[in-house]
């Protein structure tokens, strides 16, 4: 069935450095992407989305990148915090389905 | 803001026991879902609605029921609960197709069925 799963159940940068979480899906009818952010004893918090027909989409700090030919998604969150540590999720939105199908999760670990 | 917010925040349930999850958004949504959260398997979406009054099937809904009788709440019933029930339990909202597909979540509810 369709899928949307993560690479690195674990990733670990320095303080001040470039996190890039990446996912890779495989629903080609997907309409939307979108990166939730969960901290721990919390519910997941939306980040960022990105709709099917565009490559990039800027927020604060934040960059999703899409790339359609090899269905992979990622998320960039430039000179990452303390408070960047999370579990961070990417989801797929297919509207005739009208719902939202998660991956597995990454954890970012933010080391000082 | 309250935005979504679910109770209880803990339960523990004997098996065989029945309870009900209520979720409540004041964001006017017409999209609310329910998930359930297992370690290492991410979400998965148990029954979802599209408006009061209905409601659907997610992927994992066997052993569960849901109800949308106002817009604002929404309703997850577990008859006779196992301990494969045991999980923390997200309840989302969303607006309609087309206006945007960011889903607000609720705090979680942590359900033990011993």
């Amino acid at each position: 069935g369709e899928s949307v799963g993560l690479h690195l159940p674990t990733l670990s940068v320095q303080e001040g450095d470039n996190s890039i979480i990446n996912c890779a899906y495989s629903n080609s009818a997907s309409d939307y992407f979108i990166w939730y952010k969960q901290e721990s004893g919390k519910g997941p918090q939306f980040i960022i989305d990105i709709r099917s027909n565009m490559d990039k989409r800027q927020g604060q700090r934040v960059t999703v990148l899409l790339n359609k030919t090899v269905k992979h998604l990622s998320l960039q969150i430039a000179a990452t915090q303390p408070g960047d540590s999370a579990v961070y999720f990417c989801a797929d939105y297919t509207g005739t389905a009208s719902k939202l199908t998660f991956g597995t999760g990454t954890r970012l670990q933010v080391t000082l | 803001n309250a935005g979504v917010t679910q109770t209880p925040k803990f339960r523990v349930l004997k098996t065989g026991q029945s309870m009900t999850l209520l979720c409540a958004q004041d964001m006017n949504h017409e999209y609310m879902y329910w998930y359930r959260q297992d370690p290492g398997m991410g979400l998965r979406l148990i029954h979802y609605s599209v408006g009061e009054g209905t409601t659907a099937k997610g992927e994992v809904p066997d052993g569960y029921n849901v109800s949308r009788l106002k817009k604002q709440n929404f309703l997850l019933g577990l008859e006779s609960a196992a301990p494969s029930q045991t999980s923390v339990y997200f309840c989302a909202s969303s607006y309609s197709r087309g206006r945007g597909t960011a889903a607000f979540f609720g705090q979680g509810t942590r359900l033990t069925v011993v």
